[in-house]
Order: structure tokens, then C-alpha cells, then sequence
């Protein structure tokens, strides 16, 4: 596989508390991809990185931040969950090669009461 | 971000019936991915095309990309009941973008 552990698997929190989510990865790939997955919505992207302190938006990046301060680690951040945030997300790494498809992790269940 | 519309969301087929989904893109792709999603798993790398008009087979897969490069599709013939799961595009670049996803189910 390769090599990616997201943690926690899952997580129960309450509006207005703040969230992480850590995605590990042990090849040390430059891009990283945070997804949330939805009924009928899919995968939809969060925010991506393409290397340590490089970050940048996806499609649905309010009410989330991220940090990469070491190239294996890229973290999540949920500053006040709120209960549209409830859902499966997934960490993802693509190799540096051209045209490399994505490798994901098995995935975070939050739940936001 | 890039726009791809997949369909149908939902497919229920009887196992040895045949199963398609379809991707549209307003735009001309460089390339596009397909993945599957078992039931309670996460997305894995099926394929890639590339070149117009390319068509790729993997056993009972058949994968299209369009003359134009604007659609693409994955038939999958005499279904089994180990091709459940959800099967999604993907528009590849620094971003990628999935395609809505569309779930087989297969009745044995």
C-alpha cells in the first residue's frame, strides 16, 4: 500500500469545538490532498499541498485550514466544527512522477452534534 | 475548480447484466482517472487516459475517452457481485476533481 495512516478513524465532537485530523504518509511525496466525501456530492476537495509550507484552496475550503511543517505530515484543521462539516474524509498522496494517480487513506468519520 | 458531470448517480442491475457510466466535461481534458470505492473502503486507482480515442480493457472493463477529450466511459460487462461499489472519474492536474460518483449495485 502506500503508506498513508489517518488518524483519528473516528471522531464524535460538538459544534464549536476545534478539530484536527492528521494524515501521515512514510514515502515523503511532495502533494498531499485533503477530500470530504458526501452522498451525492462525492469527493470533493478541501485544501492540497505540494510541499512542506506550500498549501493552496480547493473547491470547498471555508471553515478549513491546513498545515505542512514536515513533508510526511499534513493536518486538517476544523477552527469551530459545525454540523454541515459531519462527514468522511480522506487523506490522499500522489507520487511526484507526471500523470500519477492518487493513493488514499482509509479515511476519518466526524461526526459534529 | 473543473467541472465534470457524472452519470447516472445510481445503477441497480441484475448480476450478468451489463453496466456503463458516463463523464462530461465542458472542457477539453488533458487526461482522466477512474476509481472504485467498495462499500465502506476507499477510492482505488482503476486506469488513466490519456490519448483521444483511447480505449483500455481490464477483464470485464472496457474504459473510453472521447474523440474530443471531453467525456469518457466505463462499461463493465456481465456484472458480478464483486463489482459493487461506487466508480468515479476524476480530471487530474495539481488539483483533482472527482466526478459525482456513480453507485452500481448488483443483484445476484
Amino acid at each position: 500500500d502506500a503508506g498513508i495512516t489517518q488518524s483519528p478513524r473516528h471522531k464524535v465532537t460538538e459544534t464549536g469545538t476545534p478539530v484536527t485530523l492528521r494524515c501521515h504518509q512514510t514515502e515523503n511525496h511532495r502533494y498531499m490532498y485533503w477530500y470530504r466525501q458526501d452522498p451525492g456530492h462525492g469527493l470533493r476537495l478541501i485544501h492540497y499541498s505540494y510541499g512542506v509550507k506550500d498549501t493552496d484552496k480547493g473547491e470547498v475550503s471555508d471553515g478549513y485550514s491546513v498545515s505542512r511543517s514536515k513533508t510526511e505530515d499534513f493536518l486538517l484543521t476544523l477552527e469551530s466544527a459545525t454540523s454541515s462539516q459531519t462527514s468522511v474524509y480522506f487523506c490522499a498522496i500522489k507520487r511526484d512522477r507526471n500523470n500519477s494517480p492518487l493513493h488514499f487513506g482509509n479515511g476519518t468519520r466526524l461526526t459534529v452534534t | 475548480g473543473q467541472q465534470v458531470m457524472q452519470i447516472p448517480q445510481y445503477q441497480h442491475v441484475q448480476e450478468g447484466e451489463d453496466f456503463t457510466t458516463y463523464c462530461n466535461s465542458s472542457t477539453t481534458l488533458s487526461n482522466i482517472q477512474w476509481y472504485k470505492q467498495r462499500p465502506g473502503g476507499h477510492p482505488v486507482f482503476l486506469i488513466q487516459l490519456v490519448k483521444s480515442g483511447e480505449v483500455k480493457k481490464q477483464k470485464r472493463l472496457t474504459f473510453q475517452f472521447g474523440e474530443a477529450k471531453k467525456n469518457s466511459s466505463l462499461h463493465i460487462t456481465a456484472t458480478q457481485t464483486t463489482d459493487v461499489g461506487t466508480y468515479f472519474c476524476a480530471v487530474t492536474g495539481n488539483q483533482f476533481y472527482f466526478g459525482t460518483g456513480t453507485s452500481l449495485t448488483v443483484i445476484p
